[in-house]
């Protein structure tokens, strides 16, 4: 299996400052011949289920705001929120499709300063 | 707009089989993943499976011998049974759908969930 690590467990941040978390594979989610990420970050607020925000990587879901960004390649991912808002306060999961079984972060929290 | 609801008993006795029902709305259950995914009680998601509209299943090994997916495409629904439950398998299960069919681990839509506990 691979095996998803995120970093830092929780974040507090000021509201409109930046916010970075970090994610971690044990093998890289680069698939060579389409050069693709099989990476995805999702949201999750309480009692809801989780909201897929990034896909291959990079790639905003439908609908979401600008201010989330995500980066990386191999098995090194950063999801970017560039002005923290008081919605953006939750849980966010990176997750690899690479390979099954898929697999998820621990999570990271996130909450306002 | 895809709707995913689950449905089924919210208590399971142990030792006994787990099932859960996944009724798709407002769009085709042909050409995508459907996925079972759970969350324990404050914890993190775990995938349990999928199935593909034709029938092709692939299951997590740490379940695979205590889980069946399949799918009724006629009635546009698919199900989860998982044996021999423990209090372990104690969670909230959502049933999902892949974005589109190039991968099916790319999940783009969830059911609200439902809390199916484990206790006798």
């Amino acid at each position: 299996d691979i095996v998803m690590t995120q970093s830092p467990d929780s974040l507090a941040v000021s509201l409109g400052e930046r916010a970075t978390i970090n994610c971690k594979s044990s093998q890289s989610v680069l698939y060579s011949s389409s050069k693709k990420n099989y990476l995805s970050w999702y949201q999750q607020k309480p009692g809801q289920p989780p909201k897929l925000l990034i896909y291959w990587a990079s790639t905003r879901g439908s609908g979401v705001p600008d201010r989330f960004s995500g980066s990386g390649s191999g098995t090194d991912f950063t999801l970017t929120i560039s002005s923290l808002q008081a919605e953006d306060v939750a849980v966010y999961y990176c997750q690899q499709y690479y390979s099954t079984p898929y697999t998820f972060g621990q999570g990271t929290k996130l909450e306002i300063k | 707009q895809v709707q995913l609801q689950e449905s089924g008993p919210g208590l399971v006795k142990p030792s006994e089989t787990l099932s859960l029902t996944c009724t798709v709305s407002g769009g085709s259950i042909s050409s995508y993943y459907w996925s079972w995914i759970r969350q324990p009680p404050g914890k993190g998601l775990e995938w349990i499976g999928n199935i593909y509209y034709s029938g092709s299943t692939n299951y997590n090994p740490s379940l695979k011998s205590r889980v069946t997916i399949s799918v009724d495409t006629s009635e546009k629904y698919f199900t989860l049974k998982l044996t021999s439950v423990t209090a372990a398998d104690t969670a909230v299960y959502y049933c999902a759908r892949s974005v589109g069919d190039t991968s099916g681990g790319l999940i783009g839509y969830w059911g609200q969930g439902t809390l199916v506990t484990v206790s006798s």
